[in-house]
């Protein structure tokens, strides 16, 4: 089955600093990768996500990169802000979803 | 509903007694997922409902969990004889298909095996 593995694992960066998160999967038939951004005691919530037939996806401070040769995927956050402090989950999966796997997260510190 | 509900959210049980865990998804979303988040890791994925039938349970980790969705809406997950070690934040999701994406995760139910 399909293995998520993300880092770092914790992230400390001053506010308006980027922070770069990465992830690697195994199985090459994955094609939808998402993140999540969880805040402490909350559900997952989507923020961004990419299917295959594109290598970069833009959503105003956020973007994510994908290598499928490589098996790699990045989550590149500009002009951090205190309240993207959360933690952030990478996962991959082929087309029905049903195989959904996640890395195990990265904690985002954004000091003021 | 506005989401996908779970109930209850806190549950204290003692070892080796039996524990039921409810999942209401989103009106219409016909796939249903359960996942098991430990402190400190990512969620981890236990079995998936298109409709009624589970479409794929191979992420339960024994015999001792087991879980229905009878009318292809609310989903119950069941754990017999339960553990120290199953003690985590068990985690519903649903979707509108199975392919569209984005999972919808309910608040979670935290377990508590003393």
């Amino acid at each position: 089955g399909e293995n998520v593995e993300q880092h770092p694992s914790t992230l400390s960066v001053q506010e308006g600093d980027s922070a770069v998160i990465k992830c690697t999967y195994s199985d090459s038939a994955s094609n939808y990768f998402p993140w999540y951004k969880q805040e402490l005691g909350k559900r997952p919530q989507l923020i961004i996500d990419i299917r295959s037939n594109v290598g970069e996806k833009k959503d105003q401070r956020i973007a994510v990169t994908l290598n499928k040769t490589a098996k790699h995927f990045s989550l590149h956050i500009t002009e951090t802000q205190p309240e993207d402090s959360a933690v952030y989950f990478c996962a991959a999966s082929r087309w029905n979803n049903n195989d959904m796997r996640f890395g195990a997260g990265t904690r985002l510190t954004v000091k003021p | 509903g506005a989401g996908v509900s779970q109930t209850p959210s806190n549950k204290v049980t003692e070892k080796g007694k039996y524990v039921e865990l409810r999942c209401d998804p989103i009106s219409g979303h016909t796939a249903l997922y359960w996942y098991r988040q430990s402190l400190g890791q990512g969620p981890e994925f236990l079995i998936y409902f298109q409709g009624t039938g589970a479409a794929d349970d191979s992420g339960l980790p024994n015999d001792r969990f087991f879980a229905v969705r009878p009318e292809g809406s609310v989903s119950t997950l069941k754990i017999q004889r339960t553990e120290r070690g199953d003690s985590a934040v068990y985690l519903c999701a649903s979707s509108p298909a199975a392919s569209t994406g984005e999972l919808f995760f309910g608040e979670g139910s935290r377990l508590t095996v003393l």
